[in-house]
């Protein structure tokens, strides 16, 4: 299972752009990349899924270059109810599991 | 809400106490999951069960008993616990295991305090 390395912790104000970078230099073929949110004593939500190139819904985009090696989650205007950690997951589509790394935590202030 | 709605929300207890966690999910899915997390730790994945069978445990102490009755209920049974295994414990479920990449949908977890 290919393991993910993210900064552990990044800080931003309100309204400014967030992106955080994911590295996962062992991710296989087979393998999806798939980014949760998590706010104090909750469980993880679901943010995006992708395999490649760029996938946008009505909260984030992610980003993934041709090599897979990395990803960019870009979360656009970030409020104060975006503090949370972010974790970046690789995901096999073989296997289906999933693997929490530490995670970045999102500190956004006013 | 996330339609996976875990019982007590809380639970403190002794280490020769017996209790059980409760997990059920309305989604209509096939697969159910327990993770721990501890304080500043990420989350440990403990158990996987596809369609009532569990297909993993990752070296889980026999202090914890998991129980799969239905694909709607998970339990989570446990006895003689230690002081190091107070943590939030957390359900989830997805539509299948091992069927390609799906989406986890967590319940708010159980915060256990072990005295």
């Amino acid at each position: 299972l290919a393991k993910t390395t993210q900064p552990i912790s990044m800080d931003s104000y309100e309204g400014q752009e967030v992106n955080i970078t994911c590295s996962h230099n062992n991710i296989a073929t087979n393998d999806y990349i798939t980014w949760y949110q998590q706010f104090p004593s909750q469980g993880p939500r679901f943010i995006i899924q992708g395999y490649k190139t760029k996938v946008t819904n009505e909260v984030a985009s992610l980003f993934i270059p041709a090599d897979r090696k990395s990803s960019t989650l870009s979360l656009p205007r970030v409020s104060l109810s975006d503090t949370a950690v972010y974790y970046c997951l690789v995901e096999s589509s073989n296997t289906g599991k999933l693997i929490f790394g530490q995670g970045t935590t999102l500190q956004v202030k006013p | 809400e996330t339609g996976v709605t875990q019982t007590p929300r809380h639970l403190v207890m002794g280490m020769t106490n017996k209790k059980s966690l409760k997990c059920e999910q309305h989604l209509g899915h096939n697969a159910m999951y327990w993770y721990k997390q501890s304080a500043k730790k990420p989350l440990e994945l403990m158990f996987v069960y596809n369609f009532k069978e569990q297909t993993e445990n990752n070296s889980v102490p026999s202090r914890f008993s998991p129980e799969c009755p239905n694909s709607s209920h998970l339990f989570l049974h446990l006895h003689t616990l230690q002081p190091e295994d107070s943590a939030l414990y957390l359900c989830a479920s997805s539509q299948d295991h091992g069927e390609g990449p799906g989406e986890l949908f967590f319940g708010e977890g159980s915060r256990l305090t072990v005295l």
